[in-house]
Protein backbone atom coordinates (compact mmCIF):
# COMPACT_ATOMS: atom_id res chain seq x y z
CA UNK A 1 0.00 0.00 0.00
CA UNK A 2 1.14 3.51 -0.35
CA UNK A 3 2.19 5.76 2.30
CA UNK A 4 3.32 9.32 2.19
CA UNK A 5 5.32 10.66 5.51
CA UNK A 6 5.55 14.41 6.15
CA UNK A 7 8.13 15.01 9.19
CA UNK A 8 6.88 17.84 11.31
CA UNK A 9 3.41 18.44 12.41
CA UNK A 10 4.72 22.14 12.21
CA UNK A 11 7.55 24.23 11.04
CA UNK A 12 8.21 27.68 11.78
CA UNK A 13 10.66 30.56 9.69
CA UNK A 14 11.03 34.31 9.60
CA UNK A 15 9.95 36.25 6.89
CA UNK A 16 12.02 36.04 4.25
CA UNK A 17 13.82 32.58 5.21
CA UNK A 18 14.10 29.28 3.08
CA UNK A 19 10.87 27.21 3.73
CA UNK A 20 11.48 23.41 3.25
CA UNK A 21 8.69 20.73 4.34
CA UNK A 22 9.59 17.07 3.80
CA UNK A 23 7.85 14.11 1.95
CA UNK A 24 8.88 10.98 1.94
CA UNK A 25 6.72 8.19 0.45
CA UNK A 26 6.64 4.21 -0.46
CA UNK A 27 5.33 3.65 -3.55
CA UNK A 28 5.93 0.03 -5.28
CA UNK A 29 5.91 1.68 -9.00
CA UNK A 30 6.87 4.88 -10.34
CA UNK A 31 4.93 7.53 -8.26
CA UNK A 32 2.90 10.35 -9.20
CA UNK A 33 3.17 13.21 -6.37
CA UNK A 34 1.62 16.32 -5.66
CA UNK A 35 1.68 19.13 -2.83
CA UNK A 36 -1.44 20.78 -1.83
CA UNK A 37 -1.78 24.05 0.12
CA UNK A 38 -4.81 24.54 2.31
CA UNK A 39 -5.42 27.87 3.83
CA UNK A 40 -7.72 28.58 6.87
CA UNK A 41 -11.38 27.48 6.12
CA UNK A 42 -10.68 26.85 2.58
CA UNK A 43 -10.21 23.83 0.42
CA UNK A 44 -7.49 22.30 -0.86
CA UNK A 45 -5.18 24.43 -3.35
CA UNK A 46 -2.89 22.33 -6.12
CA UNK A 47 0.75 23.61 -5.70
CA UNK A 48 2.40 21.45 -8.11
CA UNK A 49 2.99 17.87 -9.21
CA UNK A 50 5.05 15.45 -10.84
CA UNK A 51 4.44 13.25 -13.04
CA UNK A 52 7.99 11.78 -14.25
CA UNK A 53 8.45 14.54 -16.62
CA UNK A 54 11.29 16.48 -15.34
CA UNK A 55 12.57 15.93 -11.45
CA UNK A 56 12.62 19.79 -10.61
CA UNK A 57 8.77 20.62 -10.54
CA UNK A 58 8.33 24.58 -10.48
CA UNK A 59 4.83 25.23 -8.97
CA UNK A 60 2.75 28.16 -8.07
CA UNK A 61 3.30 31.16 -5.90
CA UNK A 62 7.30 30.77 -5.80
CA UNK A 63 7.39 27.18 -4.33
CA UNK A 64 9.07 23.93 -6.24
CA UNK A 65 9.55 19.97 -5.50
CA UNK A 66 12.60 17.71 -6.49
CA UNK A 67 11.68 13.93 -6.67
CA UNK A 68 14.66 11.67 -5.37
CA UNK A 69 13.81 8.37 -6.49
CA UNK A 70 17.04 6.87 -4.45
CA UNK A 71 15.69 9.14 -1.65
CA UNK A 72 11.86 8.01 -1.85
CA UNK A 73 11.74 11.70 -1.38
CA UNK A 74 9.82 14.99 -2.49
CA UNK A 75 10.64 17.96 -0.54
CA UNK A 76 8.80 21.53 -1.24
CA UNK A 77 10.91 24.21 -1.06
CA UNK A 78 10.76 28.33 -1.57
CA UNK A 79 13.83 30.00 -1.15
CA UNK A 80 12.18 32.98 0.96
CA UNK A 81 8.81 32.67 2.98
CA UNK A 82 6.21 35.77 2.91
CA UNK A 83 3.56 35.73 5.66
CA UNK A 84 1.17 34.77 2.83
CA UNK A 85 2.79 31.22 2.89
CA UNK A 86 1.26 30.57 6.52
CA UNK A 87 -1.00 27.18 6.14
CA UNK A 88 -1.09 24.16 5.83
CA UNK A 89 0.63 21.80 3.46
CA UNK A 90 -0.09 18.38 2.04
CA UNK A 91 1.77 15.77 0.25
CA UNK A 92 0.07 13.02 -1.82
CA UNK A 93 0.67 10.24 -4.26
CA UNK A 94 -1.19 8.45 -6.56
CA UNK A 95 -2.58 4.28 -5.45
CA UNK A 96 -1.34 2.50 -8.84
CA UNK A 97 -4.10 -0.05 -7.28
CA UNK A 98 -6.82 1.87 -8.57
CA UNK A 99 -5.08 3.13 -11.25
CA UNK A 100 -3.81 6.03 -9.79
CA UNK A 101 -7.14 7.20 -9.06
CA UNK A 102 -6.96 7.29 -5.92
CA UNK A 103 -4.38 9.95 -3.55
CA UNK A 104 -3.50 8.90 -0.40
CA UNK A 105 -2.44 11.97 1.73
CA UNK A 106 0.49 12.80 4.10
CA UNK A 107 -1.21 14.21 7.62
CA UNK A 108 -0.04 17.67 6.90
CA UNK A 109 2.81 20.34 7.75
CA UNK A 110 1.28 24.04 9.15
CA UNK A 111 3.98 26.83 7.84
CA UNK A 112 4.35 29.28 10.40
CA UNK A 113 6.08 32.48 9.13
CA UNK A 114 7.21 35.28 11.95
CA UNK A 115 7.45 38.36 11.01
CA UNK B 1 -11.53 27.12 -13.96
CA UNK B 2 -12.86 23.84 -11.99
CA UNK B 3 -15.56 24.51 -9.97
CA UNK B 4 -16.67 22.32 -7.08
CA UNK B 5 -19.29 23.59 -4.96
CA UNK B 6 -20.29 22.37 -1.20
CA UNK B 7 -24.19 23.41 -0.49
CA UNK B 8 -22.76 24.15 3.23
CA UNK B 9 -19.75 26.01 4.82
CA UNK B 10 -20.67 25.12 8.53
CA UNK B 11 -23.78 22.70 9.40
CA UNK B 12 -25.06 22.09 13.03
CA UNK B 13 -26.87 18.55 13.44
CA UNK B 14 -28.31 16.56 16.16
CA UNK B 15 -27.15 13.07 17.17
CA UNK B 16 -29.26 10.29 15.59
CA UNK B 17 -29.92 12.89 12.50
CA UNK B 18 -30.08 11.80 9.18
CA UNK B 19 -27.73 14.60 7.62
CA UNK B 20 -26.94 15.09 3.82
CA UNK B 21 -23.92 16.73 2.04
CA UNK B 22 -23.79 17.98 -1.27
CA UNK B 23 -21.20 18.61 -3.65
CA UNK B 24 -21.37 19.33 -7.35
CA UNK B 25 -19.03 20.17 -10.13
CA UNK B 26 -18.76 21.50 -13.23
CA UNK B 27 -16.04 20.24 -15.29
CA UNK B 28 -17.83 16.85 -16.43
CA UNK B 29 -15.39 15.09 -14.25
CA UNK B 30 -15.89 11.28 -13.93
CA UNK B 31 -14.07 10.65 -10.06
CA UNK B 32 -15.52 12.25 -7.20
CA UNK B 33 -14.46 11.56 -3.76
CA UNK B 34 -15.57 12.59 0.15
CA UNK B 35 -12.52 12.86 2.77
CA UNK B 36 -12.78 13.98 6.08
CA UNK B 37 -9.92 16.21 7.79
CA UNK B 38 -8.73 16.15 11.40
CA UNK B 39 -6.19 17.28 12.82
CA UNK B 40 -3.01 15.35 13.01
CA UNK B 41 -4.62 12.63 10.76
CA UNK B 42 -4.41 14.37 7.17
CA UNK B 43 -7.20 13.54 4.73
CA UNK B 44 -9.11 9.92 4.97
CA UNK B 45 -10.98 8.83 1.98
CA UNK B 46 -14.79 7.60 2.91
CA UNK B 47 -15.61 6.53 -0.40
CA UNK B 48 -15.00 7.44 -3.83
CA UNK B 49 -17.28 7.57 -7.47
CA UNK B 50 -16.23 6.41 -10.56
CA UNK B 51 -19.35 7.18 -12.68
CA UNK B 52 -22.58 7.82 -12.26
CA UNK B 53 -24.59 5.21 -9.71
CA UNK B 54 -20.94 3.57 -9.32
CA UNK B 55 -19.58 4.14 -5.64
CA UNK B 56 -16.43 2.42 -3.87
CA UNK B 57 -15.83 2.35 -0.44
CA UNK B 58 -12.48 4.25 0.40
CA UNK B 59 -10.45 3.95 4.01
CA UNK B 60 -13.18 5.14 6.21
CA UNK B 61 -16.57 4.20 5.36
CA UNK B 62 -18.49 2.95 8.46
CA UNK B 63 -21.35 5.28 9.44
CA UNK B 64 -21.59 6.62 5.85
CA UNK B 65 -23.25 5.62 2.30
CA UNK B 66 -23.26 8.01 -0.66
CA UNK B 67 -25.30 8.90 -3.81
CA UNK B 68 -24.55 9.48 -7.46
CA UNK B 69 -27.25 9.71 -9.20
CA UNK B 70 -25.86 12.34 -11.69
CA UNK B 71 -22.35 12.66 -13.32
CA UNK B 72 -21.98 16.54 -11.42
CA UNK B 73 -23.56 15.67 -7.98
CA UNK B 74 -21.94 12.93 -5.46
CA UNK B 75 -23.82 13.82 -2.41
CA UNK B 76 -22.36 11.94 1.66
CA UNK B 77 -25.14 10.93 3.85
CA UNK B 78 -24.61 9.97 7.32
CA UNK B 79 -27.09 7.50 8.01
CA UNK B 80 -27.50 8.28 12.15
CA UNK B 81 -25.13 11.34 12.76
CA UNK B 82 -22.75 10.44 15.96
CA UNK B 83 -20.55 13.22 17.52
CA UNK B 84 -17.67 11.02 16.36
CA UNK B 85 -18.40 12.54 13.14
CA UNK B 86 -17.83 15.90 14.25
CA UNK B 87 -14.78 17.05 11.03
CA UNK B 88 -14.34 18.89 7.89
CA UNK B 89 -15.55 17.29 5.30
CA UNK B 90 -13.96 17.69 1.58
CA UNK B 91 -15.45 16.98 -1.67
CA UNK B 92 -13.03 16.30 -4.70
CA UNK B 93 -13.52 15.48 -8.53
CA UNK B 94 -10.82 14.80 -11.38
CA UNK B 95 -10.95 13.65 -14.56
CA UNK B 96 -10.42 9.78 -15.68
CA UNK B 97 -8.06 7.20 -16.54
CA UNK B 98 -5.12 9.68 -16.74
CA UNK B 99 -2.49 9.17 -14.19
CA UNK B 100 -1.20 12.26 -12.44
CA UNK B 101 -4.67 14.36 -13.17
CA UNK B 102 -4.92 16.12 -9.60
CA UNK B 103 -7.77 16.53 -7.87
CA UNK B 104 -9.48 19.46 -7.75
CA UNK B 105 -11.20 20.24 -4.16
CA UNK B 106 -14.16 22.20 -2.58
CA UNK B 107 -14.05 24.96 -0.16
CA UNK B 108 -15.34 22.00 2.59
CA UNK B 109 -18.22 21.72 5.12
CA UNK B 110 -17.43 21.76 8.61
CA UNK B 111 -19.65 19.77 10.52
CA UNK B 112 -20.49 19.59 14.09
CA UNK B 113 -22.69 17.01 15.73
CA UNK B 114 -23.91 18.25 18.74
Amino acid sequence: AQSVTQLGSHVSVSEGALVLLRCNYSSSVPPYLFWYVQYPNQGLQLLLKYTSAATLVKGINGFEAEFKKSETSFHLTKPSAHMSDAAEYFCAVSDPGTGFQKLVFGTGTRLLVSP
Amino acid sequence: DVKVTQSSRYLVKRTGEKVFLECVQDMDHENMFWYRQDPGLGLRLIYFSYDVKMKEKGDIPEGYSVSREKKERFSLILESASTNQTSMYLCASSPPDRAGQPQHFGDGTRLSIL
